[in-house]
């Protein structure tokens, strides 16, 4: 069974504060990663795409990946109340020659003002 | 014009009646998808379209009957739910399901409630 596996949290950070979310996946083959934000009652956003090894900045968002540890992170720099959500990490996975994405189970981020 | 569309917002339905759900993309992506997610749990896929012809069907249950009229619009058509089927449902959709770098977006969902 292909996994990914996130912190449920919640994580709480105050506002202005760097807040790190980590995911790791299970399936070495694995090319493509991505992070979905999702507000309470909300369908998810995507907010970030990274295929390669290393960060890709995109303003306050970083994601990071390490295939080699099967290792992928979102830092969010100067958080905001905002910014609170569920974020869910998700792993592109091929089926019958098919792409699709398997999420993880999310990890809540509260920012306290 | 990155954006799926979805109606209805809210659906409240008795377990005999018939409905149906729509998804309508104007980005000109090939494959479509539908999701069901509990509360507090992750996206689960449904069925994949790809070219306007399923693809893939996670093992769902025959009350839920998926359509792909053209490239752009994707309908669930719902009979005989049970209440444990309540969830929101997702459509999303992406330029290309055979291709690895492959973003979906999705749409606003729908709250599905059966009584």
């Amino acid at each position: 069974q292909k996994e990914v596996e996130q912190n449920s949290g919640p994580l709480s950070v105050p506002e202005g504060a760097i807040a790190s979310l980590n995911c790791t996946y299970s399936d070495r083959v694995s090319q493509s990663f991505f992070w979905y934000r999702q507000y309470s009652g909300k369908s998810p956003e995507l907010i970030m795409s990274i295929y390669s090894n290393g960060d890709k900045e995109d303003g306050r968002f970083t994601a990071q990946l390490n295939k080699a540890s099967q290792y992928v992170s979102l830092l969010i720099r100067d958080s905001q109340p905002s910014d609170s959500a569920t974020y869910l990490c998700a792993v592109n996975m091929i089926r019958s020659g098919y792409s699709t994405l398997t999420f993880g189970k999310g990890t809540m981020l509260l920012v306290s003002p | 014009d990155t954006e799926v569309t979805q109606t209805p917002k809210h659906l409240v339905m008795g377990m005999t009646n018939k409905k149906s759900l729509k998804c309508e993309q104007h980005m000109g992506h090939r494959a479509m998808y539908w999701y069901k997610q509990k509360a507090k749990k992750p996206p689960e896929l449904m069925f994949v379209y790809s070219y306007e012809k399923l693809s893939i069907n996670e093992s769902v249950p025959s009350r839920f009957s998926p359509e792909c009229p053209n490239s752009s619009l994707l309908n669930l058509h719902l009979h005989a739910l049970q209440p444990e089927d309540s969830a929101l449902y997702l459509c999303a959709s992406s330029q290309d399901a055979g291709d690895t770098y492959n973003e979906q977006f999705f749409g606003p969902g729908t709250r599905l409630t059966v009584l």
